[in-house]
């Protein structure tokens, strides 16, 4: 069974960068067959999820648009895993971090996060 | 960006009940929504994926429905482990966007 589990300081300051990783054990997160994406998506306190960005094995990546200009994610297929790097954090990214594999339908365009990590809480302050 | 809107943000039933949550996109999305749930601390899991099909493993008590803009999430017979906040997806374009979430709490 496929398992996530994200990494990282749980503490950024402002004006800073947040480095996170995720590892993937129990399948290899450059699998063939099945068309995987992995995803990074984080929930504000009292707010709704809000979707982060996605990088496919080759390197393919989607990214927020309001988060782009600070945004990396990268894919490391040797180590399996991903990370995420957000620049000149301030307190409005403080937030539960997830990583999630995000799967492709093999029929039309439609595809759902599948398998989710616990998540990490990052909090954003001097 | 697609905007989702969930209904309601919050709602109180009994075991054995059933409910149904309700999920509204801004601009039409074709079926591509989907539903998760979600309990504190621990990883959100998917139940439904393009909109009405039922990820492995989920119980039957769960269903969804919709296309377009207008989407909903049943639960029948409820069970306690059900207790739990809700949210949907929409995955027909990016951004994908998410609603705000419903909580489902025991009566």
């Amino acid at each position: 069974q496929l398992h996530l589990q994200e990494s990282g300081p749980g503490l950024v300051k402002p004006s800073e960068t947040l480095s996170l990783s995720c590892s993937v054990s129990g399948g290899s997160i450059s699998s063939s067959g099945y068309s995987y994406y992995w995803d990074w998506i984080r929930q504000p306190p009292g707010k709704g999820p809000e979707w982060i960005g996605s990088i496919f094995h080759s390197g393919s990546i989607y990214y927020n648009p309001s988060l782009k200009s600070r945004v990396t994610i990268s894919v490391d297929t040797a180590k399996n895993h991903f990370s995420l790097k957000l620049s000149s954090v301030t307190a409005a990214d403080t937030a539960i971090y997830y990583c999630a594999r995000r799967q492709n339908s093999a029929h039309d365009r439609n595809n759902w996060l599948d398998s989710w990590g616990q998540g990490i809480l990052v909090t954003v302050s001097s | 960006d697609i905007q989702m809107t969930q209904s309601p943000s919050s709602l109180s039933a009994s075991v054995g009940g059933r409910v149904t949550i309700t999920c509204r996109a801004s601009q039409t999305i074709s079926n591509y929504l989907n539903w998760y749930q979600h309990k504190p601390g621990r990883a959100p899991n998917l139940l439904i994926y393009a909109a009405s099909s039922l990820h492995s493993g989920v119980p039957s008590r769960f269903s969804g429905s919709g296309s377009g803009t207008h989407f909903t999430l049943t639960i029948t017979s409820l069970q306690p482990e059900d207790f739990a906040t809700y949210f949907c997806q929409q995955s027909y374009t990016v951004p994908h966007t998410f609603g705000q979430g419903t909580k489902l709490e025991i009566k």
